[in-house]
């Protein structure tokens, strides 16, 4: 079955550093990977998607992420953060059976906690 | 923009309850979905439902049931409300690949 694992569950930094947030995934099959972040109180709000095309792919603030196919891995990176974008961050992607239904398997969540 | 609505930001209802979770969507979405969310185990797919009446089990669909008699609505239901079953739940509606999400409910079962 299809799994998908971030290897941190929380990941400390301070404001203005660089940030990466790790996720692999288990399926060989062509899959459509996404990030997703929840700020406190709040539903998954999309960061980014890959569907096809360039491996990097832009999201919204200034977050960006990397398909790597022969390492099944689709890191998080962020070249300087803010005290705002600490938030709970999901890696998920599309189940491959599931059509284009948009049913999706996640990550257990990675914690971003930026520092002043 | 999308909008994904559930009726109740915060519940707290008693083992052995009925509890009744409503979400609805203003996009015309076919496919709606219900998540549970618990720290460390990230979302679990309690059920899906791909067109009216249409419902497909989740991976942890055991203790919940669901409804979706408009195209709009989709409901999930605690036959009878367990203390396990205090969680975070996540409502969302679909098209093509994106899934948009409500604004969660935060179950408490005393």
């Amino acid at each position: 079955a299809q799994s998908v694992t971030q290897l941190d569950s929380q990941v400390p930094v301070f404001e203005e550093a660089p940030v990466e947030l790790r996720c692999n995934y288990s399926s060989s099959v062509s899959v459509y990977l996404f990030w997703y972040v929840q700020y406190p109180n709040q539903g998954l709000q999309l960061l980014l998607k890959y569907l096809s095309g360039s491996t990097l792919v832009k999201g919204i603030n200034g977050f960006e992420a990397e398909f790597n196919k022969s390492q099944t891995s689709f890191h998080l990176r962020k070249p300087s953060v803010h005290i705002s974008d600490t938030a709970e961050y999901f890696c998920a992607v599309s189940d491959p059976g599931s059509g284009n239904t948009g049913k999706l398997i996640f990550g257990q969540g990675t914690t971003l906690q930026v520092k002043p | 923009d999308v909008k994904v609505t559930q009726s109740s930001r915060y519940l707290v209802k008693r083992t052995g309850e009925k509890v009744f979770l409503e979400c609805v969507q203003d996009m015309d979405h076919e496919n709606m979905f219900w998540y549970r969310q618990d720290p460390g185990l990230g979302l679990r797919l309690i059920y899906f439902s791909y067109d009216v009446k249409m419902k497909e089990k989740g991976d942890i669909p055991e203790g919940y049931s669901v409804s979706r008699e408009k195209k709009e609505r989709f409901s999930l239901i605690l036959e009878s409300a367990s203390t396990n079953q205090t969680s975070m739940y996540l409502c969302a509606s679909s098209f093509l690949y994106e899934a948009f999400f409500g604004q969660g409910t935060r179950l408490t079962v005393v």
